[in-house]
């Protein structure tokens, strides 16, 4: 257990629905990032808070997906309007900012689309 | 796109060290080397990182060419619940510093 917990940990969802993870970070981190990761695939990078701000976003992070970190602390992704393609493993990591520090991930939000 | 470049897969023989390679010679100066693991279905677990010097924990040591421009990492006995999908990133420094994985290598302890 690194200390970042996902919820939920599973979900299946109809194509067209929306769905919602949450991710609670280590408590002192500051940054916060999500990922996503596909079969065979290593994790790819779609977004970055620092505090409660978002900084950085991949051009992965279509106009479909939306990530909040309202008080710096949790943060959520959500997925409106689901897509087969969107199922995946979806990760959050957490780290301070220091040059050098360690990002711990959580262990991932299963999403699959039917 | 990653930095680096590593074998797709590695077997090694329970209990005897397994020496992970990774090429990194595009690496700035004050660009970090780290390894992570995958064991199926879970998130990345943390192993090691280094700058420059060699570096040892408890899970693995981290060896760092003096150009480093490759690394190895070492377990040094290897058991069963080692096989993962080993990732060495060279991580960007500077806004973010986001990890950028590629594929990593899928190691298989054999026993």
């Amino acid at each position: 257990d690194t200390g970042v917990s996902q919820d939920p940990r599973h979900k299946i969802t109809k194509r067209g629905q929306n769905v919602t993870f949450r991710c609670d970070p280590i408590s002192e981190h500051n940054r916060l990032y999500w990922y996503r990761q596909t079969l065979g695939q290593g994790p790819e990078f779609l977004t970055y808070f620092q505090n409660e701000a978002q900084l950085e976003k991949s051009r992965l992070l279509s106009d479909r997906f939306s990530a909040e970190r309202p008080k710096g602390s949790f943060s959520t992704l959500e997925i409106q309007r689901t897509e087969q393609g969107d199922s995946a493993m979806y990760l959050c990591a957490s780290g301070v900012q220091v040059s050098g520090n360690t990002i711990y991930f959580g262990e991932g939000s299963w999403l699959t689309v039917v | 796109d990653a930095k680096t470049t590593q074998p797709p897969s590695m077997d090694c023989a329970e209990g005897r060290a397994a020496n992970l390679p990774c090429n990194h010679s595009t690496i700035s100066g004050n660009e970090y080397v780290y390894w992570y693991r995958q064991i199926h279905s879970q998130g990345p677990q943390y192993i090691i990182h280094g700058l420059k010097n060699n570096e040892t924990n408890e899970m693995a040591s981290l060896i760092i060419t003096e150009d480093r421009k490759s690394s190895t990492l070492i377990l040094p006995h290897a058991t069963l619940r080692d096989t993962a999908v080993y990732y060495c990133i060279v991580r960007i420094q500077g806004g973010s510093e986001k990890l950028v994985f590629g594929k990593g290598t899928k190691l298989t302890v054999n026993p």
